[in-house]
Parts: structure tokens; C-alpha cells; sequence
């Protein structure tokens, strides 16, 4: 069975400073990575994801994560937040075999000015 | 293109009831997931729907129950409502035949309160 934890639940910061919202995952078998952001009463966007090739991913709007396959992590980073970043972050994971996503509790980014 | 949509946007039923949720799978999907996201959690599976066919199903009791239609619309029911079960129900579609890991479109959500 497959599992993720987001160690944070919230992560405050100020704007134009660096972030990183960190999720690790349990799986006995490969699997592919996704970072989802929500924002207030809106469902699910994808913001990046790992399916295989490089281990650093980016999106567009200047995060990026890093698979590593011995830590078990999919660390979520950007190097300078803004306040339209402010939202709940889950990281999630899919089965080699099926879309079936198992999601983290979420991280909430709160970026204040 | 048009995007995955849910109705309706809210719900409020009466413990005991029972509720239709409905998904329109973005243009060029074949597969719908239903999510359930209680109140400060992340989504939990509930089922997936793939060619009118269950296609996976999570940790859920048989009162959750799903269709899907030729035109891959698809229909979350849940019968004999209880508390527990007020959440935002999220839909999602994919298209399946592609490569695995295929990113899900995730529909706006309908938000159910059972009273």
C-alpha cells in the first residue's frame, strides 16, 4: 500500500523569501509524484510532477521539485514566494498500474507581506 | 476545451438521505475518479470509472456507489447519508490508454453538508 506525509500542516513565510513544503512516501512497488495547489473554494491544479527522467521538476510559475528515490521525498521548492502563492499544497502519488492518487493531509502555504 | 464540471456547486441533505453528485469529464476523456476531501484533509479515493466499468475502488462502504455514461459523464451516489460523509467531493478526469501517470483534471467540486 502506498502512503504520503506532508510533515508540515502550515508554512508561514514572507514574501520574496524561499520555501520548501516537504512530503515523503511510502511504496514497495515505482510510482509517479504530483504536487497539487488549492486554492480557497476551487478544486485541485496540478503544479508539477515526476513520471521519470529527470529528478527535478519545475513548473511554470517557479517551483520545482526534486525525486529522491533513497530519502523517499518529492520536496516542494521555490526560491521566492509571493502572495498569490498563498494556498493548501498537496503532494500526492500514483501506482505504476492506475491513476488512483493517494494524497497527503496538505501543506498550507501562508506568505505574508 | 472545456474543463471538468460538477453539479451542483452545493448540496445540504438530512441524515439518512440520499444524494446524486454529477461530473462532465473534460473533452477527450475516458476516465472519471471520484474524491472525497473532508474538512483539513487531502482527497481520498473513492472509486474510477473507465468504459462504463468500476475500474478501482478505495476504502469505501457499498452505499457509495458510481456510473458512467457512453458520453463518460459519470454519477457519484450515496445512499443513506450520514454525518461523516459532509465533504467536498471532488471529480477528476484522465484519459486512459496513454501512459500510466497521466495527469487528472480535477473539477471545481461539489460541497455536501449532511444535517
Amino acid at each position: 500500500a502506498q502512503s504520503v506525509t506532508q510533515l508540515d500542516s502550515q508554512v508561514p513565510v514572507f514574501e520574496e523569501a524561499p520555501v520548501e513544503l516537504r512530503c515523503n512516501y511510502s511504496s514497495s512497488v515505482s510510482v509517479y509524484l504530483f504536487w497539487y495547489v488549492q486554492y480557497p473554494n476551487q478544486g485541485l491544479q496540478l503544479l508539477l510532477k515526476y513520471l521519470s527522467g529527470s529528478t527535478l521538476v519545475e513548473s511554470i510559475n517557479g517551483f520545482e521539485a526534486e525525486f529522491n528515490k533513497s530519502q523517499t521525498s518529492f520536496h516542494l521548492r521555490k526560491p521566492s514566494v509571493h502572495i498569490s502563492d498563498t494556498a493548501e499544497d498537496f503532494c500526492a502519488v500514483s501506482h505504476l498500474r492506475g491513476n488512483k492518487l493517494v494524497f497527503g493531509a496538505g501543506t498550507i502555504l501562508r506568505v505574508k507581506s | 476545451e472545456t474543463g471538468v464540471t460538477q453539479s451542483p456547486t452545493h448540496l445540504i441533505k438530512t441524515r439518512g438521505q440520499q444524494v446524486t453528485l454529477r461530473c462532465s469529464s473534460q473533452s477527450g476523456h475516458n476516465t472519471v475518479s471520484w474524491y472525497q476531501q473532508a474538512l483539513g484533509q487531502g482527497p481520498q479515493f473513492i472509486f474510477q470509472y473507465y468504459r462504463e466499468e468500476e475500474n478501482g475502488r478505495g476504502n469505501f462502504p457499498p452505499r457509495f456507489s458510481g456510473l458512467q455514461f457512453p458520453n463518460y459523464s459519470s454519477e457519484l451516489n450515496v445512499n443513506a447519508l450520514e454525518l461523516d460523509d459532509s465533504a467536498l467531493y471532488l471529480c477528476a478526469s484522465s484519459k486512459t490508454g496513454t501512459s500510466v501517470g497521466d495527469e487528472q483534471f480535477f473539477g471545481p467540486g461539489t460541497r455536501l453538508t449532511v444535517l
